[in-house]
């Protein structure tokens, strides 16, 4: 079946040091991969998506590009906010379902400033 | 409505009292998905409506579990017989579209259920 590995956290950064945190998944066929971002209070909020292999999804300075040959989709950004705090959650879509996600464990950043 | 709305944010339920959870999704979206998230994990799916009729059921843990949607908007789980393995952060989601297909799925704050 389908399943998605990340990072273990909690990460904790200053303010503008880069961010990388590792996602790697288990698909057949070809998946859709996602970036969710949970801010404290909040809802699970669509951070940015790709459909395809070589795909690169961003969004408000996040980055993640799909890699089919090392079936990942690893997410970063250059420069983190105080205002980046948050869990963050891989997932994918596929594998014979257009509408189940399957999600990582979550990877709690904290940004210090 | 401006998003998905869920109610109430948090339940506390002796165990072995039934609980009803709503979802109240966006407007017109046709599709609607309940998860269950614990402690340190991430969501995971536990059924899915497409308009009033539930195509998916297979994540529901248990025959206690039991989810509604009858006129296509509003949807209600209901967990008969509460057990303390039920505690967890039940979230809704819907989307405008048939699956997630070309759209995106919107997610509800959550139903904080603890069982005691």
């Amino acid at each position: 079946g389908n399943s998605v590995t990340q990072m273990e956290g909690p990460v904790t950064l200053s303010e503008e040091a880069f961010l990388t945190i590792n996602c790697t998944y288990t698909a057949t066929g070809y998946p859709s991969l996602f970036w969710y971002v949970q801010y404290p209070g909040e809802g699970l909020q669509l951070l940015l998506k790709a459909t395809k292999a070589d795909d690169k999804g961003s969004n408000k300075g996040f980055e993640a590009t799909y890699r089919k040959e090392t079936t990942s989709f690893h997410l970063e950004k250059g420069s983190v906010q105080v205002s980046d705090s948050a869990v963050y959650f891989c997932a994918l879509n596929g594998g014979g379902s257009n509408y189940k996600l399957t999600f990582g464990k979550g990877t709690l950043l904290t940004v210090n400033p | 409505g401006a998003g998905v709305s869920q109610s109430p944010r948090y339940k506390v339920a002796k165990r072995g009292q039934d609980v009803a959870l709503r979802c109240d999704p966006i407007s017109g979206h046709v599709s609607l998905f309940w998860y269950q998230q614990a402690l340190g994990q991430g969501p995971e799916f536990l059924t899915y409506f497409q308009n009033e009729a539930q195509l998916d059921k297979s994540g529901l843990p248990s025959d206690r579990f039991f989810a509604e949607r009858p006129e296509g908007s509003v949807s209600t789980l209901k967990i008969q017989r509460t057990q303390q393995e039920d505690s967890a952060v039940y979230l809704c989601a819907s989307s405008w579209g048939r699956g997630l297909r070309n759209t995106e799925a919107f997610f509800g704050q959550g139903t904080r259920l603890t069982v005691v």
